[in-house]
């Protein structure tokens, strides 16, 4: 996964503008990638899942890409909502693992009105 | 509402004392992992339990311990705090071991703070 560091990477957009949220991985051997969102104060809360066989996955206003030949994913939201502000963490889960997710430092997405 | 309960919400301890964390996993999960979140960070694994046995454990030492009961509920206990245990303990609840795939529901967690 990331890097792990004091400063969360920020991101703010527009209200009604899509969002990009990226993240680099690096065990060749993930084969689940994740995205959570996480709310201040709460636990994270699920948003999209993608396998390794896969290079994209489209759900309610969220698509997650998948490169593994540069080994990066991308979260996408359309229209922005307030509600969508959040740190967001990519998830990855190595083949064979106890489903042990190892998770990215985070972007902290802020939308403004 | 994940249906993942953990208490306490928030606790104060001091460095060399232990504590202990639960967690009441979501209805029919049979498996039960922990994570380590530090202020500003992403979650850390620390152990995964499936059936009352460890199934799994991240870098974490050995006097980061748990448990797993019958009905499925867990408990993480730390002993000889250290300042660097200061963290949101987060416990997550799924169905089935961990060689698949599958969505983790996550607890609101445990705020420790060691003095």
């Amino acid at each position: 996964g990331e890097s792990v560091g004091l400063h969360l990477p920020t991101l703010s957009v527009q209200e009604g503008d899509n969002s990009i949220i990226n993240c680099a991985y690096s065990n060749s051997a993930s084969d689940y990638f994740i995205w959570y969102k996480q709310e201040s104060g709460k636990g994270p809360q699920f948003i999209i899942d993608i396998r390794s066989n896969m290079d994209k996955r489209q759900g309610q206003r969220v698509t997650v890409l998948l490169n593994k030949t540069v080994k990066h994913l991308s979260l996408q939201i359309a229209a922005t909502q307030p509600g969508d502000s959040a740190v967001y963490f990519c998830a990855e889960k190595v083949s064979g693992s106890a489903r042990q997710l190892t998770f990215g430092s985070g972007t902290q997405l802020t939308v403004l009105p | 509402e994940t249906g993942v309960t953990q208490s306490p919400t928030h606790l104060i301890k001091t460095r060399g004392q232990q504590v202990t964390l639960r967690c009441s996993s979501q209805s029919g999960h049979n498996t039960v992992s922990w994570y380590q979140q530090a202020l500003g960070q992403g979650p850390q694994f620390i152990f995964q339990y499936y059936r009352e046995e460890e199934n799994g454990r991240g870098n974490f030492p050995p006097r980061f311990s748990g448990l797993q009961f019958p009905n499925y509920s867990s408990e993480l206990n730390v002993n000889a705090l250290e300042l660097d245990d200061s963290a949101l303990y987060l416990c997550a609840s799924s169905l089935g071991t961990g060689a698949g795939t599958g969505e983790l529901f996550f607890g609101e967690g445990s705020r420790l703070t060691v003095l």
